[in-house]
């Protein structure tokens, strides 16, 4: 995957746009995806997550999809504002038989820059 | 913020010398992990808890021990630092499986 703060994808959007940002994720038997925004200097914010028994999922101006025929989750954010501008990146649960201790597989991310 | 304090929040120290860093929760969560994060791997688990005593490794465990007394503190220790463990780390809680990871602010830890 990319690296945090080097050589990430970066999506710059107006003020106001709609912001789409996408993670591929390679474990076709992952069962549970989340999405964090990390601005600088803090650590990871959980935004949303969605099961694999959904393929759609909404909250406060973002929401998140899920193709699991293409392995693939985005992070839409509504009206997006100069305060969204983080990285964002996505996190994986492979299913395995009795818990797996709440692990997860994180994304590098995509940097979001939000101009007024 | 979920309650999770990370101490301390900048560290810098020589090669050779032990250090260790303190992650502290009020949410009374049963798993608690230690990562790294570096440019070019993302957040790496180092250690996680699943319980007061009970730890396991995660995919870049050498160079570091862990130890979890009691529920809200988990400890991680790197007996001997190295520059290579030159890194932000990060505690995450979590409450049971499906359910989101939550993260501390991070310790800057440099070592040179």
């Amino acid at each position: 995957g990319e690296s945090v703060g080097l050589h990430l994808p970066t999506l710059s959007v107006q003020e106001g746009d709609n912001s789409i940002i996408n993670c591929a994720y390679s474990n076709s038997a992952s069962d549970y995806f989340i999405w964090y925004k990390q601005e600088s200097g803090k650590g990871p914010q959980f935004i949303i997550d969605i099961r694999s028994n959904m393929d759609k999922r909404q909250g406060q101006r973002v929401t998140v999809l899920l193709n699991k025929t293409v392995k693939h989750l985005s992070l839409q954010i509504a009206a997006t504002q100069p305060g969204d501008s983080a990285v964002y990146f996505c996190a994986e649960k492979g299913s395995v038989s009795g818990t797996s201790y709440g692990k997860l597989t994180f994304g590098q991310g995509t940097i979001l820059t939000v101009h007024p | 913020d979920a309650g999770i304090t990370q101490s301390p929040r900048h560290k810098v120290t020589e090669t050779g010398t032990p250090v260790t860093l303190r992650c502290h929760q009020t949410e009374n969560h049963r798993y608690m992990y230690w990562y790294r994060q570096d440019p070019g791997h993302g957040l790496r688990l180092i250690h996680y808890s699943y319980g007061v005593k009970d730890t396991d490794k995660g995919e870049v465990s050498d160079g570091y021990s862990v130890s979890r007394s009691k529920t809200e503190d988990f400890l991680l220790t790197l007996e001997s630092a190295t520059s290579s463990q030159t890194s932000v780390y990060f505690c995450a809680i979590s409450s049971k499986d499906y359910q989101p990871q939550h993260f501390g602010d991070g310790t800057r830890l440099s070592i040179l």
